[in-house]
Order: C-alpha cells, then sequence, then structure tokens
C-alpha cells in the first residue's frame, strides 16, 4: 500500500448505528487530519492530530471521535448520526516539521445517514 | 480573519482555449501555498507547492505563480481530461499551531 488509505469506502448507516472509518498513511508523515467535504461546500476541516496529540477540534458534534494510536493510523467513531452528517470524509496527512509541508489525501469514505 | 478566496467559482473553456483561475489570501505569515485538483467523489490530489513570492511551478499544462497577496493557476491549451475542480490552500503558522485553510474551488470544464 502506498500514499494514503481509507476504509470502507462507502458506507450506509441508520441513526442509531454505531461504524468507525479507518485511515492509514504510509508516507512517514506526523500529522494527520479529518475533512468533511457536502455537496457544493468548501472542505470543512474536522480533527487534526500532530505528533499524535490532538490539536484541533472545529467545533464538531459529540456524535463524531477521532482517535489515532500512532502517527500512522487514524479513525473516526460514529455514533447516533443526523442525516445532514451525510458527506464525503476524507483523511490527509503531512510533515508539521521540516517540511515539506503539503497535506496527501486519501480517497475518502462516501457516508449516508439514513 | 485569516482567508482564501478563489475565482471564480465556475469556468468553461472550449479545448485549447488557455485561461487562467485566481486564488487570493489574506494569511499573517504565510508559510506554504498548494494547489490541489479533485475529481467528482475523490480525494483532492496534490499538483503545487509555492513558498514564496516570485516562485514558478509547472506541470504539463499548469503552471502555479505566487504573488504577496495572490496565486494564480494558468492552463495552457487545455483539454478535456483537465475538467476537475481545482483547491487552494494556505499554510501559516509553526508545528503544532499550524493551520491550513482551503478555498471553496474553482469548477473547470473544457468542452471538446
Amino acid at each position: 500500500e502506498t500514499g494514503v488509505t481509507q476504509t470502507p469506502r462507502h458506507l450506509v448507516m441508520g441513526m442509531t448505528n454505531k461504524k468507525s472509518l479507518k485511515c492509514e498513511q504510509h508516507l512517514g508523515h506526523n500529522a494527520m487530519y479529518w475533512y468533511k467535504q457536502s455537496a457544493k461546500k468548501p472542505l470543512e476541516l474536522m480533527f487534526v492530530y500532530s505528533l499524535e496529540e490532538r490539536v484541533e477540534n472545529n467545533s464538531v458534534p459529540s456524535r463524531f471521535s477521532p482517535e489515532c494510536p500512532n502517527s500512522s493510523h487514524l479513525f473516526l467513531h460514529l455514533h447516533t448520526l443526523q442525516p445532514e452528517d451525510s458527506a464525503l470524509y476524507l483523511c490527509a496527512s503531512s510533515q508539521v516539521q521540516g517540511g515539506p509541508y503539503e497535506q496527501y489525501f486519501g480517497p475518502g469514505t462516501r457516508l449516508t445517514v439514513t | 480573519e485569516d482567508q482564501v478566496t478563489q475565482s471564480p467559482e465556475a469556468l468553461r473553456l472550449q479545448e485549447g482555449e488557455s485561461s487562467s483561475l485566481n486564488c487570493s489570501y489574506t494569511v499573517s505569515g504565510l508559510r506554504g501555498l498548494f494547489w490541489y485538483r479533485q475529481d467528482p467523489g475523490k480525494g483532492p490530489e496534490f499538483l503545487f507547492t509555492l513558498y514564496s513570492a516570485g516562485e514558478e511551478k509547472e506541470k504539463e499544462r499548469l503552471k502555479a505563480t505566487l504573488t504577496k497577496k495572490e496565486s494564480f493557476l494558468h492552463i495552457t491549451a487545455p483539454k478535456p481530461e483537465d475538467s476537475a475542480t481545482y483547491l487552494c490552500a494556505v499554510l501559516s503558522g509553526y508545528s503544532s499551531a499550524s493551520k491550513i485553510i482551503f478555498g471553496s474551488g474553482t469548477r473547470l470544464s473544457i468542452r471538446p
């Protein structure tokens, strides 16, 4: 595997389900990110982990819970979601020390909440 | 307040018709400006990083330039396969305090 991978690629869940999204980066980066992308809206940064420490949480509802067990893996735990949470969820990674600093994205998980 | 604005929102060109996309920014302490290409339903694909005013980067039909207030993505003689949304992002701050802000993107459509 190379780059940034995400599983599953598609997910349909009911409002009472609990599911998790997984992201893995194979680039040796030290920061990982979760973004939400809804139709016709810009990327919304949800969470940032830098050097395995959560450094940003942009007023995201508590039904989204991130976990970063090490610098290569990132999870987004989902529970009691709402239909408006349906979107493309993107994971990215980058370097925050020493550069280069560009983010590399995974293919995304298309989430549909019914 | 830090801000990134892309224009136009959408651009339709004929194959071979050159044009430019704009990304204007207001950030304190720019450390880098990035351009991405995003196809529908996929993650953004990294294209270029520009670090300082006057810098230019090229890749095939794309050329990115940077001034102190804005960046341009010039597309020369585009082909239908260049159709995508092009995103611009700026990086400010250092280490765990670094912040990246994305623009809303320009949807580019190239007609054969």
